[in-house]
């Protein structure tokens, strides 16, 4: 059971260039999130979709876009990297059970900009 | 505007003793609240979780206590193991606010042998 799966675990970017991060769950969720921590932080929510076609910014948006075509895969894309984007970014994907949702969690991606 | 504190960085503790980590939010419409559990190079996992009209949840060796008056939350482990040291964070969430978690900072908790 491969649960959330984030690639690649780690990117070295330098300052200007764009990529993916890719992330993909099979456990048909319908809720679906990206956070950035930073040293020392805690999870700041960049974006999240409540399922295919439907996305909507978190607290840090401004540097990110998303899409969401399918249940299972939810990519970040990044267009201009910047240093200040350097982070772990964590994929996390959860269902509606009618309380408190439980978020699964990738195992991350670590990314440094230069 | 930090909804969910969490005030100690850190704490040690010894092997078989307990350890209580503690959290504070300021939003009184947070109906639920989880605690996650951080090691290092992994994603956070789900550890125990609280309804607000509960105020005990208890889970093997993990029990979350809610005060709901005192807008404070505690995870106490007992006993502690060398394999609990991880960071842990505490987060909250609205059923209004789209299923969103708000979280603190977390607490890096090292259990000594």
């Amino acid at each position: 059971n491969a649960g959330v799966t984030q690639t690649p675990k780690f990117r070295i970017l330098k300052i200007g260039q764009s990529m993916t991060l890719q992330c993909t769950q099979d456990m048909n969720h319908n809720y679906m999130y990206w956070y950035r921590q930073d040293p020392g932080m805690g999870l700041k929510l960049i974006y999240y979709s409540v399922g295919a076609g439907i996305t909507d910014k978190g607290e840090v948006p401004n540097g990110y876009n998303v899409s969401r075509s399918t249940t299972e895969d939810f990519p970040l894309r990044l267009e201009l990297a910047a240093p200040s984007q350097t982070s772990v970014y964590f994929c996390a994907s959860s269902y509606s059970r009618g309380g408190g949702d439980i978020q699964y969690f990738g195992a991350g991606t670590r990314l440094s900009v230069l | 505007d930090q909804q969910v504190k969490q005030n100690s960085p850190s704490l040690s503790v010894q092997e078989g003793r307990i350890s209580i980590l503690n959290c504070d939010y300021t939003n009184s419409m947070f109906d639920y609240f989880l605690w996650y559990k951080k090691y290092p190079a992994e994603g956070p996992t789900f550890l125990i979780s609280i309804s607000s009209i509960k105020d005990k949840n208890e889970d093997g060796r993990f029990t979350v206590f809610l005060n709901k008056s005192a807008k404070h939350l505690s995870l106490h482990i007992v006993p502690s193991q060398p394999g609990d040291s991880a960071v842990y964070f505490c987060a909250a969430n609205n059923a209004g606010n789209n299923r969103k978690l708000i979280w603190g900072l977390g607490t890096s908790l090292a259990v000594n042998p």
